[in-house]
């Protein structure tokens, strides 16, 4: 039971080039997040999902796009890459059943943007 | 305004010793919850404790502890008998409201815990 996994674990992109961060849970949560930590700045949110073929803007959307297609997965897809997307991406879930529930995370990507 | 504040960058405290990590949240919905998370220097998130807003008691969890002062809006971080394994950076995080599709967690900005021994 791996819980949240993510790949590749770290990524040197060119600007402008483009690229998909993958995330697969076998937890079977309908759940799932897409959070940017910049150092000193904390975890903040770019998309989320509560299902699949659901999934809404949080507070950091902008160069990024997502997509659901099943309860397994959530790619994160970065288009031509900014410098200023250079941080580490954690994907994470969340038991929708469970009020009280604490997010269970990813191992996260290290992302550089030269 | 930040709905959730750190104001310690940094805390030094000595092994065996206990240490609070201070946290404050700013939130006019009367349910929500709040989770303290630890993040190592090997990077991953670790869930430690949780409070939910009408929780009567306290959380605790092991040597975690919870100082949950509500009319202050504070839930400060409690570590008792600190070990070297604690050095990481803590995160204090909220959710506002009651469970609803999809309600992400708010991250303040950490407290960058080192224990010496």
């Amino acid at each position: 039971n791996a819980g949240v996994t993510q790949t590749p674990k770290f990524r040197i992109l060119k600007i402008g080039q483009s690229m998909t961060l993958q995330c697969t849970q076998d937890m079977n949560h309908n759940y799932m997040y897409w959070y940017r930590q910049d150092p000193g700045m904390g975890l903040k949110l770019i998309y989320y999902s509560v299902g699949a073929g659901i999934t809404d803007k949080g507070e950091v959307p902008n160069g990024y796009n997502v997509s659901r297609s099943t309860t397994e997965d959530f790619p994160l897809r970065l288009e031509l890459a900014a410098p200023s997307q250079t941080s580490v991406y954690f994907c994470a879930i969340r038991d929708s059943r469970v009020e009280n529930s604490p997010l269970h995370f990813g191992n996260g990507t290290r992302l550089t943007v030269t | 305004a930040q709905k959730i504040t750190q104001t310690q960058p940094g805390m030094f405290v000595q092994e065996k010793e206990a240490v609070t990590l201070d946290c404050t949240y700013d939130t006019s919905d009367p349910s929500y919850g709040l989770f303290w998370y630890k993040q190592p220097s090997s990077g991953e998130m670790i869930f430690l404790i949780y409070q939910g807003s009408y929780d009567q008691q306290n959380a605790t969890e092991g040597r975690y502890s919870l100082n949950f002062q509500k009319a202050r809006k504070s839930a400060n971080l409690v570590i008792s008998a600190s070990q070297l394994g604690d050095s990481a950076m803590y995160f204090c995080a909220m959710r506002e409201g009651r469970l609803q599709a999809g309600t992400a967690l708010i991250f303040g900005k950490g407290t960058t815990l080192s224990v010496s021994s």
